[in-house]
C-alpha cells in the first residue's frame, strides 16, 4: 500500500519561504509523477504543481514565479518551495501520486495533510 | 483557464439518489475524476477516467458524463456519505490540474 506523509514547520512568517517535504514508502517511486495540492480552512482544493523523477515539473499559472518542487530518489522524498508567502498562502498542503494514462491524470493516493500557517 | 463548475450544495435522504453535477466546456472529451472529502480528512479518489471505481470504492459510486456536464452518483445514499465532493480535470494547456469547487452533499 502506498502511503505518503509531509513534513515541515506548521508556521512560517510573512515573507519567507515555505519548505515542505513529502516521504512516500509502499509501491514504485520512480514511474510516476508526484504533485502537491493545498487546501485553505473552509475553501475548496488548489493544484500547486507536479514532478517527475527526472526532474521535470508542471506549476500551476497562478503560483508558478513562486514555486519550486524537487525530488530525491534516494530517499523516495520530494518537496515544495513557497517563496515571499502572505496569509493568503495559509492553508493545509497536501502531497499525492499522480497516476497517469492517456491524456489525463488523476491524484490516486494522498498524505493526511500537514496544516502551514503563515503569521509573524 | 479551464472553469469546472459545482453546486455548492446538494441534499438527499438515506436510501435515495444524489446526483452531483460538474460542469464545463466540452468535458465530455476529457476524463473526470471525483474526490470525497469528510471533515478533517484527505480527499478519497472514488471514480477515475469518468467511470471506474479504485478498489474500496463501493459499487453505490459511479460516474458519467454527457454533453457538458459530468455526474457523480451515488444510489442507496448512507449517513457515511456525508462530505464534500469534488470533480477534476487535466487539461493539457494552461492549468493541467484543475478541481471544481466542491459540493457538499447532506444526508438528510
Amino acid at each position: 500500500q502506498v502511503q505518503l506523509q509531509e513534513s515541515g514547520p506548521g508556521l512560517v512568517k510573512p515573507s519567507e519561504t515555505l519548505s515542505l517535504t513529502c516521504t512516500v514508502s509502499g509501491g514504485s517511486f520512480s514511474t510516476y509523477y508526484w504533485s502537491w495540492i493545498r487546501q485553505p480552512a473552509g475553501k475548496g482544493l488548489e493544484w500547486i504543481g507536479r514532478i517527475y523523477t527526472s526532474g521535470g515539473t508542471n506549476y500551476n499559472p497562478s503560483l508558478k514565479s513562486r514555486v519550486t518542487m524537487s525530488i530525491d530518489t534516494s530517499k523516495n522524498q520530494f518537496s515544495l518551495r513557497l517563496t515571499s508567502v502572505t496569509a493568503a498562502d495559509t492553508a493545509v498542503y497536501y502531497c499525492a501520486r499522480l497516476h497517469c494514462s492517456g491524456t489525463s491524470c488523476c491524484l490516486d493516493y494522498w498524505g493526511q495533510g500537514t496544516l502551514v500557517t503563515v503569521s509573524s | 483557464s479551464y472553469v469546472l463548475t459545482q453546486p455548492p450544495s446538494v441534499s438527499v435522504a438515506p436510501g435515495k439518489t444524489a446526483r452531483i453535477t460538474c460542469g464545463g466546456d466540452t468535458i465530455g472529451s476529457k476524463s473526470v475524476h471525483w474526490y470525497q472529502q469528510k471533515p478533517g480528512q484527505a480527499p478519497v479518489l472514488v471514480i477515475y477516467y469518468d467511470s471506474d471505481r479504485p478498489s474500496g470504492i463501493p459499487e453505490r459510486f459511479s460516474g458519467s458524463t454527457s454533453g457538458n456536464t459530468a455526474t457523480l452518483t451515488i444510489s442507496g445514499v448512507e449517513a457515511g456519505d456525508e462530505a464534500d465532493y469534488y470533480c477534476q480535470v487535466w487539461d493539457s494547456s494552461g492549468d493541467p490540474l484543475v478541481f471544481g469547487g466542491g459540493t457538499k452533499l447532506t444526508v438528510l
